[in-house]
């Protein structure tokens, strides 16, 4: 069965610092991996996704497929950061299912 | 371009009855998912639509029930509703095949007592 895991519940780090939220999964065939964001009150939308290798807002995630590792990452750390955090999973079957795992908060503080 | 709507914002409703979410899929998109959020958790996949038939299913009873309509419009029914059932309701869409991104909506607040 596939799993996510994201094993931290709350990430605080300071303004300007680096920012490494974790994310490993579990699954027997060759997935596609995403990050997805909700900031305050808006709606979960997608942050980026392994296969276009992209750096959005400054943020990039590496597929290791030895360690089964997806971690976010940023260099330097803005407030406008603080969101929540869900790592997700696609297979490709009949339905474009995502499988999410329980999310990170970020908290940037000064 | 209108993005995924959902409806009602939040309900309220008592163990036992019966409940129906309704969601829009954003313009030119054809494939409905819907997810449930509970507290403090991932969204977990409900079930997905297509062209009007159910795509793929996730680990929910069959009270757990779906419609899509021919404007690709989705309703989620749920029947029997126990308390466990109280979580945030998302929809997204997209368009068809895998390698297009779901857009989600703002979900619906279902609270059972």
């Amino acid at each position: 069965a596939q799993r996510v895991t994201q094993p931290e519940k709350l990430l605080s780090v300071f303004k300007g610092a680096p920012v490494e939220l974790k994310c490993n999964y579990s699954y027997s065939g060759s997935p596609e991996l995403f990050w997805y964001v909700q900031y305050s009150r808006q709606r979960l939308q997608l942050l980026l996704r392994h296969i276009s290798r992209e750096s959005i807002k400054g943020f990039t995630a590496d597929l290791n497929k030895g360690e089964t590792s997806f971690h976010l990452k940023k260099p330097f750390a803005q407030e406008e950061d603080s969101a929540m955090y869900y790592c997700a999973l696609r297979f490709t079957g009949t339905a474009s299912k995502l499988t999410f795992g329980t999310g990170t908060r970020l908290q940037v503080t000064l | 371009e209108t993005g995924v709507t959902q409806s009602p914002t939040h309900l309220i409703k008592t163990r036992g009855q019966q409940v129906t979410l309704r969601c829009s899929s954003q313009s030119g998109h054809n494939t409905v998912s819907w997810y449930q959020q509970a507290l403090g958790q991932g969204p977990q996949f409900i079930f997905q639509y297509y062209r009007e038939e159910e795509n793929g299913r996730g680990n929910f009873p069959p009270r757990f029930s779906g419609l899509q309509f021919p404007n690709y419009s989705s309703e989620l029914n749920v029947n029997a509703l126990e308390l466990d059932d109280s979580a945030l309701y998302l929809c997204a869409s997209s368009q068809s095949g895998s390698s297009y991104e779901q857009y989600f909506g703002p979900g619906t607040r279902l609270t059972v007592t």
